[in-house]
């Protein structure tokens, strides 16, 4: 139990187009799910809470308009990095919170989108 | 700003050995969940153990287990009989802030298991 996946796993795109990032929780419900950005060698970085139904929280930093998070469902959110430039390559994970039951202060994470930039 | 502090930025044991990864944690909260994930090679974040700060039992899930010390604010990782699937960073967490839904993470430990 408690899946979350992700899609994609690579996409490689050109400076200036747009790319969207699914992320879903498989068999579980979640009103919140997050989207963190990682580093080579780093620590996770929040970039986002996504809650369903809701406008997304940035963190400190993080443009909404080109991180654009959209969470229309409570399996689904997506993460599109408008006009993606090289320095936009990274390696970006989601992970969703179970709403309601056991676990509920538990976050599961998706597998991760490598994201290149040309 | 709440913060977690992983003072072990790499550690490396023999197959079969145990292995202690510390944490700390700074938070004003009474009652809150702390967490340990798992980053092996694939980068795919695993739960590896989760302890509830009102319960003073230690958690423990097979080989993995925590040394909880509430007052101290520190979790530490313990990993008995340890494996070479078990190479990979450790992240410990710890709420945000209170009612916050999201977590802190500290800097990672990499764990390599040698053969």
């Amino acid at each position: 139990g408690a899946v979350v996946s992700q899609h994609p796993s690579w996409v490689i795109c050109k400076s200036g187009t747009s790319v969207k990032i699914e992320c879903r929780s498989l068999d579980f419900q979640a009103t919140t799910m997050f989207w963190y950005r990682q580093f080579p060698k780093q620590s996770l970085m929040l970039m986002a809470t996504s809650n369903e139904g809701s406008k997304a929280t940035y963190e400190q930093g993080v443009e909404k308009d080109k991180f654009l998070i959209n969470h229309a469902s409570l399996t689904l959110s997506t993460l599109t990095v408008t006009s993606a430039h090289p320095e936009d390559s990274s390696f970006y994970i989601c992970s969703a919170r179970v709403a309601r039951g056991l676990g509920t202060d538990t976050q599961y994470f998706g597998p991760g989108t490598r994201l290149t930039v040309l | 700003a709440q913060t977690v502090t992983q003072s072990q930025p790499e550690m490396s044991v023999q197959e079969a050995e145990t292995v202690t990864l510390s944490c700390t944690y700074d938070t004003s909260e009474s009652n809150y969940y702390l967490f340990w994930y798992k980053q092996p090679p694939s980068r795919q974040m695993i739960l590896v153990i989760r302890q509830e700060a009102y319960k003073q039992q230690n958690a423990t899930e097979n080989r993995f287990s925590v040394n909880f010390q509430k007052a101290a604010k520190s979790f530490s990782l313990k990993i008995s009989d340890s494996q070479l699937g078990d190479t990979a960073m450790y992240f410990c967490a710890s709420p945000a802030i209170q009612g916050a839904q999201k977590l802190v993470f500290g800097q990672g430990t990499r764990l390599t298991i040698n053969p």
